[in-house]
């Protein structure tokens, strides 16, 4: 499976722009790039995912670079609630129903 | 919707004891999977159901493991017998294959503890 790279932690402040990197260089053409978070004590929820074009909901936004080795989840004004783990999953277009594979993710700590 | 529907939320016990999860998923999704999370290997998927039929139980551990799904309704996780680093948060998420993101929906999990 293609392997994603986050880097550990990051820091930002309340009402904030966010961004999270995430490196996937080994993509291929048929991986989805989906974006997961998971709140202290609750379980993961899905934030947005992508395939080559920019993604927008009312979470987040998703950039994907052009040769989609790599993404970037925005986070347009980040809130306290804002503050968990944000892990990138690389998804392939057959196996959409597959389990996902997650990986240490980026643990997004938000100061007041 | 209620969301994925687990119990219990927590759960002690002595190690050699035999221990059940439950899950509900949500109405009309037609995959479930369970998953475990520790501190030392992160998230990891254990078995996941396609229309109650088990497709991949690679990630179960080992044979105290086991997992059923009698109806669309319903799922059980079983660790018979207990061992203290079975202690873990137990996960089970369901989604709907053909909506084009196959999101995940998660429950909010059932801590383990063996003793």
């Amino acid at each position: 499976d293609a392997k994603t790279t986050q880097p550990n932690s990051m820091e930002s402040n309340e009402e904030e722009p966010v961004h999270l990197p995430c490196n996937h260089s080994t993509i291929s053409g048929t991986d989805y790039i989906h974006w997961y978070r998971q709140l202290p004590s609750q379980g993961p929820e899905y934030v947005i995912h992508g395939l080559t074009s920019n993604v927008n909901n009312r979470m987040a936004s998703l950039a994907i670079a052009e040769d989609r080795k790599s993404s970037t989840l925005i986070l347009h004004r980040a809130t306290l609630r804002d503050a968990a783990v944000y892990y990138c999953i690389l998804r392939d277009f057959g196996g959409g129903a597959d389990g996902l594979t997650f990986g240490k993710g980026t643990h997004l700590i938000i100061q007041p | 919707d209620a969301g994925v529907i687990q119990s219990p939320r927590h759960e002690v016990t002595e190690m050699g004891q035999e221990v059940t999860l439950r899950c509900k998923p949500i109405s009309g999704h037609d995959y479930l999977f369970w998953y475990r999370q520790t501190m030392m290997r992160g998230l990891e998927l254990l078995i996941y159901f396609n229309n109650n039929v088990p497709i991949d139980d690679s990630g179960m551990p080992e044979d105290r493991f086991s997992a059923k799904m009698p109806n669309a309704s319903f799922s059980t996780l079983k660790i018979q017998p207990s061992e203290p680093r079975d202690s873990a948060v137990y996960f089970c998420a369901s989604s709907l294959r053909g909506t084009g993101r196959n999101e995940q929906f998660f429950g909010p999990g059932t801590r383990l503890t063996v003793l």
